[in-house]
């Protein structure tokens, strides 16, 4: 009974690379969010996918894509790391849209130097 | 613009107290509300959830309490316990349909 996963947990970058972090639900559900936590601050989104094949916009998507493989599974890329983008990364998953419960994983904690 | 907010970064209880956590919202269209707890190096876990068209909900230990006239939601804790000890957070979905609007999140700490 996994729920969301993510992978890696931990990981350092240098300015200017790239990586892309993996997420992957079990739980059948249709959407599902990249959010991004600050210290002292709630969850920002940065994209969602409301269905397989469809992606958008959230509040901070500069500098991110993101790229739903498949129903189970929603990456974000960073292109060309920046240390504002050093900050806790969480995938969640939800049924029918918004107004249902999303799930989370346990987060990527990325630093970029 | 949008944002869900809490009274208090902090609050500190003793161990077998009542907690009540609060949020203020400000989109009167939100219509569906949500808590979340956040233990240290996890990610936020759901607690409960309330839709606009109720003023009350309860669950194990816990109820949320919807007020649409001042646009305040509530999350009260029965019997706090040592392992409540997390952050809390309120959200609403935005006015977008989009996502969730997350608040701050407010520090719970029980002391024994």
């Amino acid at each position: 009974n996994a729920g969301v996963t993510q992978t890696p947990k931990f990981q350092v970058l240098k300015t200017g690379q790239s990586m892309t972090l993996q997420c992957a639900q079990d739980m059948n559900h249709n959407s599902m969010y990249w959010y991004r936590q600050d210290p002292g601050m709630g969850l920002r989104l940065i994209y969602y996918s409301a269905s397989e094949g469809t992606t958008d916009k959230g509040e901070v998507p500069n500098g991110y894509n993101v790229s739903r493989l498949n129903k189970r599974e929603f990456s974000l890329r960073l292109e060309s790391a920046a240390p504002s983008q050093t900050s806790v990364y969480f995938c969640a998953s939800s049924d029918l849209g918004v107004s249902q419960p999303q799930h989370f994983g346990d987060g990527t904690r990325l630093s970029i130097l | 613009g949008e944002s869900v907010g809490l009274h208090l970064p902090t609050l500190s209880v003793q161990e077998g107290d009542n907690s009540i956590i609060n949020c203020a919202y400000s989109n009167s269209a939100s219509d569906y509300f949500i808590w979340y707890k956040q233990e240290s190096g996890k990610g936020p876990q759901f607690i409960i959830d309330i839709r606009s068209n109720m003023d009350k909900r309860q669950g194990q230990r816990v109820t949320v309490l919807l007020n649409k006239t001042v646009k305040h939601l509530s999350l009260q804790i029965a019997a706090t316990q040592p392992g409540d000890s997390a952050v809390y957070f309120c959200a609403e979905n935005s006015q977008a349909g989009t996502a969730l609007i997350f608040g701050k999140g407010t520090t719970l700490s029980v002391s024994s």
